[in-house]
């Protein structure tokens, strides 16, 4: 089945050690976005790609970093995790939206709980 | 700046009762989708209403857009213990979607537990 895959599911780190999480997707699609989701709060948009084209959020820390090496695959690197990080973080894909092709559902991976310790 | 207010926060319903969760916009919406959460889980996709004024309906889900295109609901009918989670509304703002490839703004969810 298609499908978005991230890896760890679990990650645990300590403060200020730069951690890397990974997604990958089967879907084929051109956009690939990150979210950070904390308790009881909706998923915070940080940063989305179409294709190798990168959109920053204007409030996404420097911290956090971006890199997408083929269509397949994107990551997400924190440089110095401080505890405000501890959170969900959420990979999607969508296909691109166009003034004709405008249903583009985000498909979400399970994503990785990270923990700053 | 732009923003998807949704209310309420939380409720809680006993089973077969009904339930209603609401979606503002400051702006025109090009277009709205629902998403579910279930605890512990992602979001998994709903539904995208596009047109203004449009209606539809999933079983016991019933979605609406407004004329304005600002503002939708969910109404669920006689709630289940399977529709707990959090439901979020998201929209892509602008009346053309703008040159942001499917960016978009999420409400901050509705909590919904079910009391069986």
């Amino acid at each position: 089945d298609a499908m978005v895959i991230q890896n760890p599911r679990y990650q645990v780190t300590q403060f200020g050690k730069p951690v890397t999480l990974s997604c990958s997707q089967t879907l084929n699609h051109n956009v690939m976005y990150w979210y950070q989701q904390k308790s009881s709060q909706a998923p915070k948009l940080l940063f989305h790609y179409y294709d190798k084209d990168f959109n920053n959020e204007a409030d996404t820390p420097d911290n956090f970093q971006s890199r997408r090496p083929n269509t397949s695959f994107c990551f997400l690197d924190i440089r110095s995790p401080g505890l405000g990080d501890a959170a969900m973080y959420l990979c999607a894909t969508s296909r691109l939206y166009t003034q004709v092709s405008y249903y583009n559902e985000q498909f979400f991976g399970p994503g990785t709980r990270l923990t700053v310790l | 700046g732009q923003q998807v207010m949704q209310i309420p926060q939380y409720q809680h319903v006993q089973e077969g009762e009904d339930f209603t969760t609401y979606c503002n916009s400051s702006t025109t919406l090009s277009n709205i989708q629902w998403y579910k959460q279930r605890p512990g889980g992602h979001p998994v996709f709903l539904i995208q209403l596009v047109k203004s004024g449009e209606v539809k309906k999933q079983k016991r889900l019933t979605f609406q857009f407004g004329e304005a295109k600002k503002n939708s609901s969910l109404h669920i009918t006689a709630t289940q213990t399977t529709d707990v989670g959090t439901y979020f509304c998201a929209g892509r703002l602008g009346k053309d979607g703008g040159t942001s490839y499917g960016k978009l703004t999420f409400g901050q969810g509705t909590i919904l537990t079910v009391h069986p």
